[in-house]
């Protein structure tokens, strides 16, 4: 059974700072990885997709990479700015349909002005 | 629409009584997804669609838990004989094929209280 782990569960940093958000999944035969944001009592805003051939994607400030052979990803959010504050959910899908996507339980993220 | 829909946003419910959570997903979608996020608890995966096809429903927590999905578009998510271990926001999410290669989109959620 497909598990996912995020490491670190909460983070706080000062503006500006550059970060990095870590994700691991047990097996390594995905289809992708997707990393969304969550803000309090909100629904899930997907953020990045990385497809299991790709080794990274960029949108603006965040980059994501995959390493599927270690079972690893990583979130870099550049220049951090107090609106990024939220829970990041890491989630891969194995395909099956019925497993669904696999979610970590999340960073809970805190950018202090 | 523009994006995944569900309603209500919040309900408030007595034990014992049967809720209904409503999805609508982004238009063409094929795929639909329910999913149920306990407090302070990850995402857990409860039900999957494809189309028309027979869902997949071994997610689903108890017996007390159906959903369905008419015409290939809108789902339903009932939960009968409420109990307040049922208490959480389900989140629901539709893509276009079905998981490979294919980004997933989430509705705000409902949060479901049963007191």
């Amino acid at each position: 059974k497909q598990e996912v782990t995020q490491i670190p569960a909460a983070l706080s940093v000062p503006e500006g700072e550059n970060l990095v958000l870590n994700c691991s999944f047990t097996d390594s035969a995905i289809y992708n990885l997707q990393w969304f944001r969550q803000d309090p009592g909100k629904g899930l805003t997907s953020l990045l997709l990385i497809q299991s051939s790709q080794r990274e994607q960029t949108s603006g400030r965040l980059n994501a990479s995959l390493d599927k052979s270690s079972g690893r990803s990583t979130l870099y959010i550049a220049a951090s700015q107090p609106g990024d504050s939220a829970t990041y959910l890491c989630a891969v899908y194995s395909g099956g349909g019925a497993d669904g996507l696999t979610f970590g339980k999340g960073t809970h993220l805190i950018i202090q002005p | 629409g523009a994006g995944v829909s569900q309603s209500p946003s919040n309900k408030v419910t007595e034990k014992g009584k049967d809720v209904e959570l409503r999805c609508d997903p982004i238009s063409g979608h094929t795929a639909l997804y329910w999913y149920r996020q306990s407090l302070g608890q990850g995402l857990e995966f409860l039900i999957y669609f494809q189309g028309n096809s027979a869902p997949d429903k071994s997610g689903l927590p108890s017996d007390r838990f159906s959903a369905e999905r008419t015409g290939g578009s809108v789902s339903t998510l009932t939960i009968q004989r409420t109990q307040q271990e049922d208490s959480a926001v389900y989140l629901c999410a539709s893509s276009s094929q079905g998981g490979v290669n294919t980004e997933a989109f989430f509705g705000q959620g409902t949060r479901l209280t049963v007191v």
